[in-house]
């Protein structure tokens, strides 16, 4: 069954430090990755989704790679600002997956500190 | 801009009550979803639906139901809730099909039952 962690569970960064998040997955067999952000007692935000073929995606100052072999994919935040504040999520679809079910990580609760 | 609502950000029911938590996607997605949040748990998802009138249980189907009789419209039925069904309840939306098949969220239900 797969297994997706998120190390750290928390991080405090500096502002305009960069930001590097983790996301590791136990099955390489995957169709895509995606990443989202949840802002407190919200929702969550679609940021990034890579496909099972790609190396990284870029949006704005945000850019995630994926090493499907290594079963590892890392979100860099560029430039951090308060508004940064949230708890970054990672999922995967596998490739076994007909259905499109995603198997989330518990997330990395992110604070930027003036 | 996909748009994904639900009728309640805040729900507070009795023991043994009918909840029915609705959701709905203005983007002609095929599949929709339910998941739960619990602190410590992660999203967990009970049931989600490929089509209108089909329906597959997820990882938590425990009691609850649900219905999707349009194809922008997926209820989630809670047939008698128990207090052990507080929780932030999260509907999801996206494509069919191996690519770009990224899922969007609503803005979730806080729901507690008494």
């Amino acid at each position: 069954k797969q297994e997706v962690t998120q190390i750290p569970a928390a991080l405090s960064v500096p502002e305009g430090e960069n930001l590097v998040l983790n996301c590791s997955f136990t099955d390489s067999a995957i169709y895509n990755l995606q990443w989202f952000r949840q802002d407190p007692g919200k929702g969550l935000t679609s940021l990034l989704l890579i496909q099972s073929s790609q190396r990284e995606q870029t949006s704005g100052r945000l850019n995630a790679s994926l090493d499907k072999s290594s079963g590892r994919s890392t979100l860099y935040i560029a430039a951090s600002q308060p508004g940064d504040l949230a708890t970054y999520l990672c999922a995967v679809r596998g490739a076994t997956d007909s259905w499109g079910k995603l198997q989330f990580g518990a997330g990395t609760q992110v604070v930027v500190t003036p | 801009d996909v748009k994904v609502t639900q009728s309640s950000r805040y729900l507070v029911k009795r023991t043994g009550e009918k909840v029915f938590l609705e959701c709905v996607q203005d983007m002609d997605h095929e599949n929709m979803f339910w998941y739960r949040q619990d602190p410590g748990l992660g999203l967990r998802l009970i049931y989600f639906s490929y089509d209108v009138k089909m329906k597959e249980k997820g990882d938590i189907p425990e009691g609850y139901s649900v219905s999707r009789e349009k194809k922008e419209r997926f209820s989630l039925i809670l047939e008698s809730a128990s207090t052990n069904q507080t929780s932030m309840y999260l509907c999801a939306s996206s494509l069919q099909g191996l690519d770009y098949n990224e899922q969007f969220f609503g803005p979730g239900t806080r729901l507690t039952v008494l």
